[in-house]
Formats: C-alpha cells, sequence, structure tokens
C-alpha cells in the first residue's frame, strides 16, 4: 500500500514562471492537506481539500496560489508567477473521512526553488 | 489562537545519553499534541500523539512524551539515543473536532548525535 506520493520531489522555476506540485493521496483517503515549510520554519497549514471541494483555504496566499483535488487523478498545488519568497517544502498529507483524529499520513514534499 | 514555541533550536547528545526535547503550546481547551521527526530530505512520520487519558504517552522507536497541563509542556524524552535519532524533530498542537485536521507546527528542533 503505497503512501502518499508527492512528484516532483525537486522543481527548479524561474521567477514569473508557473509550478505545478502534486500530490496523490494514500488509498481510501478522501480528505488532503496542504503544508509550507519555509527555510528555518515549522509548517504552515495552507488548504484543506476533499473531492471536488476545498473545505479551508485560510492558509493559502491570496494571489497566485491556488489548489484542487479533482474527481479522478491527484490534488494540484498550483502556483502561478513564482517568486523567490515562494521557494519553501510543499508537503501534502491524507487522511480518512473525519472521526479518525488527525489519522495523517505525509509524503515526502516537493522542494521548490526559485531562481 | 493556538501555537507551539520549541525553545531549543539545535541540541547536541552523545550516543547512549538521555535525550529530552521542550515543547510548549498555547491553546485555550484540550489540545491535541503531537510529535514528528523529520529526517533529510524525508517527509514527516509521527513518533506520537496525545488526546485525552494518560499524560505519559508512549511512541515508536522508543520515545515518550509527558503532557503537563498546569505548564503548557509536551516534552519529548529518549532514556537511550541512537545514532539514527539524528534529525529534525517537531511538535505540533490541533484542535479537537469539528476543526481536527488543521495542526499548527512549532519552528522544530535539530538533534545532532555525536559518537
Amino acid at each position: 500500500n503505497a503512501g502518499v506520493m508527492q512528484n516532483p520531489r525537486h522543481l527548479v522555476r524561474r521567477r514569473g514562471q508557473e509550478a505545478r506540485l502534486r500530490c496523490s493521496p494514500m488509498k481510501g483517503h478522501s480528505h488532503v492537506y496542504w503544508y509550507r515549510q519555509l527555510p528555518e520554519e515549522g509548517l504552515k497549514f495552507m488548504v484543506y481539500l476533499q473531492k471536488e471541494n476545498i473545505i479551508d483555504e485560510s492558509g493559502m496566499p491570496k494571489e497566485r496560489f491556488s489548489a484542487e483535488f479533482p474527481k479522478e487523478g491527484p490534488s494540484i498545488l498550483r502556483i502561478q508567477q513564482v517568486v523567490r519568497g515562494d521557494s519553501a517544502a510543499y508537503f501534502c498529507a491524507s487522511s480518512p473521512p473525519p472521526g479518525d483524529n488527525y489519522g495523517y499520513t505525509f509524503g515526502s514534499g516537493t522542494r521548490l526553488t526559485v531562481v | 489562537a493556538q501555537s507551539v514555541t520549541q525553545p531549543d533550536i539545535h541540541i547536541t547528545v552523545s550516543e547512549g545519553a538521555s535525550l529530552e526535547l521542550r515543547c510548549n503550546y498555547s491553546y485555550g481547551a484540550t489540545p491535541y499534541l503531537f510529535w514528528y521527526v523529520q529526517s533529510p530530505g524525508q517527509g514527516l512520520q509521527l513518533l506520537l500523539k496525545y488526546f485525552s487519558g494518560d499524560t505519559l504517552v508512549q511512541g515508536i522507536k522508543g520515545f515518550e512524551a509527558e503532557f503537563k497541563r498546569s505548564q503548557s509542556s509536551f516534552n519529548l524524552r529518549k532514556p537511550s539515543v541512537h545514532w539514527s535519532d539524528a534529525a529534525e524533530y517537531f511538535c505540533a498542537v490541533g484542535a479537537p473536532p469539528p476543526g481536527d485536521y488543521k495542526l499548527s507546527f512549532g519552528a522544530g528542533t535539530t538533534v545532532t548525535v555525536r559518537a
């Protein structure tokens, strides 16, 4: 049973380009969460999604960032017109439906470098 | 709002010695508390969690943590450290249901193990 799969592991983008980060949840998990880890900091919550629904996006920057979790396929975190400050590790986690109290499993992350 | 403070940025310990990592949290009600470990280039692995009940929690890899409400602390301990314990450790706090999906992480403590 594969865990949470994130790809790519490393992504380099020039300023102004778009970054697309993908997350495939664990089998049987229908809830996905994205976190960002800036250098020297802990993880910060960005967004919580269920299939075709954004439940909580209170941690998402207001501009340039978007997330989706379609009916079929992985969850996508999209960052448009990247800037140097977007350089970070982006982690995805998945869980079963509510009631399992933080039954999170984290992926290995995508490390984005903006040059 | 919930928050976590990890006062020690970096700790060096000799192999075989005991280890204690400090964590202080801020939360208005009974918190859900977690310790995660992150090895270089890897995702986060859950070491242990506390929701209620016995305030001394046993986790994986020989770790334990003690919840002290009066001190708002949830310190992590291991009696005898192995070289493979060198990693970054994160304490996190979460809310009970229905908000039981959003974690707030501390900035982490990096543990170096010397031979």
